[in-house]
């Protein structure tokens, strides 16, 4: 079957450190990728996206490489900030298919 | 201008009542999704609907019955609720099928005492 695996949370890191947080897939198919934010209270938002294999997504500083031969899509980013503290949630759509298959969710918090 | 709307925000209810929760987009898209999100914040997809036809079904148990009276709107009806149905309820719609972007609504915190 399809599914996403993200590392386990809560990550907590000072403000200005280097962030990774690790993403695999197992796909029937070929999948586009996603990452999702879920700030405190509210909804999720996209990301970034990648639609095929060594595509890299970037948004808000965040970028993220869609590397086929790991099957991984790892989000990072070179300084984090406090605002970025959110529930961050990988995902994965197959090509003609409606449903965002989603990882389990990283909880970032980020200390001043 | 709000994308995707959902209300109530929250809904506090006894286990065995019927309650229905609503959503709309004014983004012009064809389908709409609900998920559900559970304590851990694991989100999976329950329906989805193309142009006011079913088109996902994931195996929820029929006390769930959704309803869209047009493609702007999906409504999410819940019967005889129990404790397990506690969770935040999510409503996205995407243009079309297969679409790579879905936009999420702020969510539904239903609590089932």
């Amino acid at each position: 079957g399809n599914s996403v695996t993200q590392m386990e949370g809560p990550v907590t890191l000072s403000e200005e450190a280097f962030l990774t947080i690790n993403c695999t897939y197992t796909a029937t198919g070929y999948p586009s990728l996603f990452w999702y934010v879920q700030y405190p209270g509210e909804g999720l938002q996209l990301l970034l996206k990648a639609t095929k294999a060594d595509d890299k997504g970037s948004n808000k500083g965040f970028e993220a490489t869609y590397r086929k031969e790991t099957t991984s899509f790892h989000l990072e980013k070179g300084s984090v900030q406090v605002s970025d503290s959110a529930v961050y949630f990988c995902a994965l759509i197959l090509q003609g298919a409606q449903k965002l298959v989603f990882g389990q969710g990283t909880r970032l918090t980020i200390n001043p | 201008d709000t994308a995707v709307s959902q209300t109530p925000k929250y809904l506090v209810t006894q286990m065995g009542n019927d309650k229905s929760i609503k959503c709309e987009q004014n983004l012009g898209h064809d389908t709409m999704y609900w998920y559900k999100q559970d304590s851990k914040k694991f989100l999976k997809i329950m329906f989805s609907y193309n142009n006011k036809e079913l088109i996902i079904n994931e195996t929820v148990p029929n006390r769930f019955s959704p309803k869209s009276p047009d493609k702007a709107h999906l409504n999410l009806h819940i019967n005889s609720l129990e404790l397990g149905d506690s969770a935040v309820y999510f409503c996205a719609s995407s243009q079309q099928m297969g679409d790579n972007e879905q936009f999420f609504g702020p969510g539904t915190r239903l609590t089932v005492l």
